[in-house]
């Protein structure tokens, strides 16, 4: 079957930096996805990788290893604001998205 | 500016009594997605169309219906709402669906149902 796994919840203190990982199993990859969702609301993009490496965006980034079937997102000089559910979601070789069911991120001041 | 719309923000309908979910877009996106997401949980798919070309969900309740009468306007019908139905839906749309950040969706704000 196929299965995105990543932490349930996650702590950190404000202006430090945090690393929510993401790893999945599935049938074929066409890319990952990162999308951020207060809560109660809509889930934002973050980030998009398909290719191995990192992608920087802000305080933000993004790394993908396909051999390995992992993803991080990085979140650096942590923020209040950045007090959020993380989701990792992978898009497979039917071009449908595997979602993951989150990373709870707190924020401690 | 373009976005994805959701009215109403909240529902609170009664247990099975039909109700309905809108969901507009001015990004003039191709696709349009119907999830359902439950607290904690990942949105899981009900529905989406890739134009007017609808595709069903393999596990979504019969209860479940969806309509695109255009390219802008997506409607979820629940015909019959239980307890169990009682979620955040969110409506989706992307550009197209064949690879590379052309797939990437946008969310509306999603419509929480109450069923009481």
């Amino acid at each position: 079957g196929q299965n995105i796994d990543q932490p349930t919840e996650m702590t950190a203190t404000e202006g430090a930096i945090v690393q929510i990982n993401c790893t999945y199993q599935t049938s074929g990859f066409n890319g990952l996805f990162w999308y951020q969702q207060h809560a109660g609301e809509a889930p934002t993009f973050l980030s998009y990788n398909v290719l191995d490496g990192l992608e920087e965006k802000g305080r933000f980034s993004s790394f993908l290893s396909r051999s390995k079937g992992y993803s991080y997102l990085l979140l650096k000089e942590l923020q209040m604001k950045d007090s959020a559910s993380y989701l990792c979601a992978v898009m497979d070789s039917n071009y449908q998205l595997i979602w993951g069911a989150g990373t709870k991120l707190i924020i401690k001041p | 500016d373009a976005m994805v719309i959701q009215n109403p923000r909240y529902q609170v309908t009664q247990f099975g009594k039909p109700v309905t979910l809108s969901c507009s877009q001015t990004l003039n996106h191709n696709v349009m997605y119907w999830y359902q997401q439950k607290s904690s949980q990942a949105p899981k798919l009900l529905f989406h169309y890739y134009d007017k070309d609808f595709n069903n969900e393999a596990d979504t309740p019969d209860n479940f219906q969806s309509r695109r009468p255009n390219t802008s306007f997506c409607f979820l019908d629940i015909r019959s709402p239980g307890l169990g139905d009682a979620a955040m839906y969110l409506c989706a749309t992307s550009r197209d669906q064949g690879g590379g950040p052309v797939d990437t969706q946008y969310f509306g704000p999603g419509t929480r149902l109450t069923v009481l």
